[in-house]
């Protein structure tokens, strides 16, 4: 069983619709909990990054954690055509190494 | 947000033959640097932690004779890959670790990645 488990997609939406991103994870030793988008052929970039249980807002992008659920989510709201991505989870316990999720694919039709 | 940057962008070699990427952070230190390979349309796999001035830490699976890693400095780190065979063809992507961010240096960033093609 892997570590992290991400929901596989691939995922269209259309434009301006608000689009939930999931990963489950069993190492209850994480404490740092990481969203990456990356385009194609290029690097991730990270998105959002949160420490413990809660939700952080960055413009369209809100970032949730739920720590007694094992279970992390990025909500974007108004999805533009420049979303278009695969979205990527990470977490890491403390001073450890990140383990990523396999990444979701999302698709925001004009 | 902090930068990374990968030298070169893209290679293409003859099998047998040795190529050198580079690992740069530009506007901040990173005692550590990550080392990543993806195939296409798959996830992340951790090579290799590299920490300056000490040798690298390997994922278990990946050669650390045909995968040299050199962290020389505070701001660069290179991945050679030795021998290179068509099976080696893949995107090489590093990340580094910000001392100086507000999160004790817990947020990771990522380089552009180098797509390696061995012929």
């Amino acid at each position: 069983q892997k570590e992290v488990e991400q929901d596989p997609g691939p995922l269209s939406v259309p434009e301006g619709a608000i689009v939930s991103l999931n990963c489950t994870y069993s190492n209850s030793a994480f404490q740092y909990f990481m969203w990456y988008r990356q385009y194609s052929r290029k690097g991730p970039e990270l998105l959002m990054y949160t420490y413990s249980s809660g939700n952080k807002e960055d413009g369209r992008f809100t970032a949730q954690v739920d720590k007694s659920s094992k279970y992390i989510s990025l909500f974007i709201r108004d999805s533009q055509p420049s979303d278009s991505a695969t979205y990527l989870c990470a977490m890491k316990t403390n001073a450890g190494k990140s383990t990523f999720g396999d990444g979701t694919t999302l698709t925001v039709k004009p | 947000g902090a930068v990374v940057s990968q030298h070169p962008s893209r290679v293409i070699c003859k099998s047998g033959t040795s190529v050198k990427i580079e690992c740069r952070s530009l506007d901040f230190q990173a005692t550590t640097m990550f080392w990543y390979r993806q195939f296409p349309k798959q996830s992340l796999m951790l090579m290799a932690t590299s920490n300056e001035g000490s040798k690298a830490t390997y994922e278990q699976g990946v050669e650390k004779d045909k995968f040299l890693i050199n962290h020389a400095s505070l701001t660069l780190s290179t991945l050679t890959v030795t021998s290179a065979h068509p099976e080696d063809s893949s995107f090489y992507i590093c990340s580094a670790r910000d001392l100086g961010s507000s999160s004790s240096g817990n947020e990771q960033y990522f380089g552009p990645g180098t797509r390696l093609t061995v012929t």
